[in-house]
């Protein structure tokens, strides 16, 4: 049963940089079926997709946070890798990883497997 | 970007009655050379991660119950509960994966 969880700080200073890592387990990251993506939640509101990575490194990004993030892979552990930097209050949401269905022709399409998500708070 | 509005915000429905929640997007997410509509909807229920219910429109996921259907094309799409079920509850997005910008619904709460 494929699994993934998220792991990071719950806590980020404004201006400062999130990082979160998401471990997969129960399958293969290195999979050409899938890429790998992250989506936020803001307390008590809608789902926002943050940007998705396939195993090659080739990624996409939300057009409206692009020029503040960053996501990268690690297939020798399993793992990709979120970082959003110069954070406000603005980006305090449950963050969560993802399993992104692709069938190698298009872009990549709906997600399957979701983690449970974390917290994190940007606060002084 | 594609716009996803759905509708209604919420809804309270009945036990065994019928739940019908509404999605538009800003143009159309249906690929011509596969005839495919690029949309999916989710369930989330309070404190867990949102659950893919249905794909390409109207294509159930593995172990879905079958009372949850998905129907549209081009620009509107409907995600059906034909008998609403007290574990039902919760709050449904739609989400379309036409354009690499993936934009999700602001969500439908379905209540009793």
């Amino acid at each position: 049963q494929l699994q993934l969880q998220e792991s990071g700080p719950g806590l980020v200073k404004p201006s400062e940089t999130l990082s979160l890592t998401c471990t997969v387990s129960g399958g293969s990251i290195s999979s050409s079926s899938y890429y790998w993506g992250w989506i936020r939640q803001p307390p008590g509101k809608g789902l926002e997709w943050i940007g998705s990575i396939f195993y090659s490194g080739s990624t996409y990004y939300n057009p409206s946070l692009k020029s503040r993030v960053t996501i990268s892979v690690d297939t020798s552990k399993n793992q990709f890798s979120l970082k959003l930097n110069s954070v406000t209050a603005a980006d305090t949401a449950v963050y969560y990883c993802a399993r992104h269905r692709y069938d190698g022709n298009d872009s990549p399409y709906y997600f399957d497997y979701w983690g449970q998500g974390t917290l994190v708070t940007v606060s002084s | 970007d594609i716009v996803m509005t759905q509708s209604p915000d919420s809804l309270a429905v009945s036990l065994g009655e019928r739940a019908t929640i509404n999605c538009k997007s800003s143009q159309s997410v249906l690929y011509s050379s596969n005839n495919k509509n690029y949309l999916g909807w989710y369930q989330q229920k309070p404190g867990q991660p949102p659950k893919l219910l249905i794909y390409w429109a109207s294509t159930r996921e593995s172990g879905v119950p079958d009372r949850f259907s998905g129907s549209g094309s081009g620009t509107d799409f409907t995600l059906t509960i034909s008998s609403l079920q007290a574990e039902d509850v919760a709050v449904y997005y739609c989400q379309q994966y036409y354009s690499t910008a993936l934009t999700f619904g602001g969500g439908t709460k379905v209540e009793i």
